[in-house]
């Protein structure tokens, strides 16, 4: 069972504009979540985090938005700039130590 | 160094011929954790490892499949009479002492059986 979706699985956009990467979960008790970008032949990288008990988290370009209630999250990026293009996952966690990761959206942002 | 390594990179096995991924984690990291990354799909969990003791492994498709971290560092993930759904990268991820700190991933073992 796939409790982690990211129904779409690829996004384009034209640099400068704002790129918005979607992820819905099943499981009530996940409370922590994250996203990661993985560029070809490299491991996922972190880019930023959100707790439960928050509805929003930025740092610089990226910000996270988390609706608990809708079981829904997202990732803002803005602008968005031709090195941000890569494969984006989300991920989630319930305390415990596994994470559940989505199939990933894959970013190009155009020049 | 800095980041997680692994070890090899690309590992091309025949069918039935017996696998072994080394896992390097970033030094002084707790928790060690094992994914399974298909073609495009998500990693998926494997098993995890606190210090050298193997809290979960619920995420290991078969027998087949066996991971070690015998002094709570180093680990490695062994697939025995590798199968051509083994095909995969294989992804090691390691995480400092609090629940909710970030798992950094290292760059992956692309596995081929064929």
């Amino acid at each position: 069972d796939q409790q982690v979706k990211q129904n779409s699985p690829s996004l384009s956009v034209q640099e400068g504009r704002i790129s918005i990467l979607n992820c819905d979960y099943t499981n009530s008790m996940f409370d922590y979540f994250l996203w990661y970008k993985k560029y070809p032949a490299e491991g996922p990288t972190f880019l930023i985090s959100i707790s439960s008990i928050k509805d929003k988290n930025e740092d610089g370009r990226f910000t996270v938005f988390l609706n608990k209630s809708a079981k829904h999250l997202s990732l803002h990026i803005v602008p968005s700039q031709p090195g941000d293009s890569a494969v984006y996952f989300c991920a989630a966690s319930d305390l415990g130590n596994d994470m559940r990761f989505g199939a990933g959206t894959r970013l190009t942002v155009k020049p | 160094g800095a980041g997680v390594s692994q070890s090899p990179r690309y590992k091309v096995a025949k069918r039935g011929q017996d696998v072994a991924l080394r896992c390097d984690p970033i030094s002084g990291h707790v928790s060690l954790f094992w994914y399974q990354q298909a073609l495009g799909q998500g990693p998926e969990f494997l098993t995890y490892f606190q210090n050298e003791a193997q809290l979960d492994k619920s995420g290991l498709p078969s027998d087949r499949f066996f991971a070690e971290r015998p002094e709570g560092s180093v680990s490695t993930l062994k697939i025995q009479r590798t199968q051509q759904e083994d095909s995969a990268v294989y992804l090691c991820a390691s995480r400092g002492g609090a629940i909710q700190e970030t798992q950094y991933f290292g760059p992956g073992t692309r596995l081929l059986v064929l």
